[in-house]
């Protein structure tokens, strides 16, 4: 089945305890991109990548990292997590070019005390 | 700068009514537009999409929408609404000045009266 997997589902931690949510997806889709969604602000597009070893920032980069070094994994990683960083994320692929439509995974709700 | 606007966070309507959720964008360049629905406690699902073509756009679930370049908007219907439609709708927007990036509308939610 063709999807885009999420791990964790559920992750509450403490403040400045680094952590990683992974991405992977089975659909060699160039393009992956990572999203955090809040109450009010629809989808905020943290990082993207057109294709392995390509990053770029989206509109709220601040306090997150990625890295692409495979094509079907496209990690986000928190490296001191703050209370303001508490959000549901989605990660996304699609092929690089085409209709541009995005297949999402099932999300990460963190919570950071 | 692209931009999309969804007007009304919320939207109720009754059972068996009219489903009608506004979706306007700017964008100076031919666009695509998707709607996408994201029911409770899961993730986005694409409802439908606007390429090139036909302006009226069917998608999944009984759900259509219409593009009208004039109008600017991508108004998303359904002719009856069931419970089982409750979700939050997002309208987003891409095109080459955006890199083909989506842009989004904020979300409405669409509850459903018995």
């Amino acid at each position: 089945e063709a999807q885009v997997t999420q791990n964790p589902r559920y992750l509450i931690t403490v403040t400045g305890k680094k952590l990683t949510v992974t991405c992977s997806q089975n659909m060699n889709h160039e393009y992956m991109s990572w999203y955090r969604q809040d109450p009010g602000l629809g989808l905020r597009q943290i990082y993207y990548s057109m294709n392995v070893e390509v990053t770029d920032k989206g509109d709220v980069p601040e306090g997150y990292k990625v890295s692409r070094k495979e094509k079907r994994n496209f990690p986000l990683i928190l490296e001191s997590p703050s209370p303001n960083q508490t959000s549901l994320y989605f990660c996304a692929s699609r092929i690089k070019q085409g209709t541009y439509e995005q297949y999402f995974g099932p999300g990460t709700r963190l919570t950071v005390t | 700068a692209q931009s999309v606007t969804q007007l009304g966070s919320h939207v109720s309507v009754s059972e068996g009514a009219l489903v009608l959720l506004r979706c306007n964008y700017s964008s100076s360049v031919p666009p695509y537009l998707f709607w996408y629905v994201q029911y409770p406690n899961q993730g986005l699902q694409l409802l439908l999409k606007y390429t090139t073509g036909a302006t009226l756009v069917k998608g999944i679930n009984g759900f259509e929408a219409e593009f009208k370049k004039s109008e600017t908007s991508f108004h998303l219907t359904k002719p009856s609404a069931h419970m089982s439609d409750a979700a939050e709708y997002f309208c987003a927007v891409s095109d080459v000045d955006s890199n083909y990036q989506l842009i989004w509308g904020a979300g409405t939610k669409l509850i459903i009266k018995p």
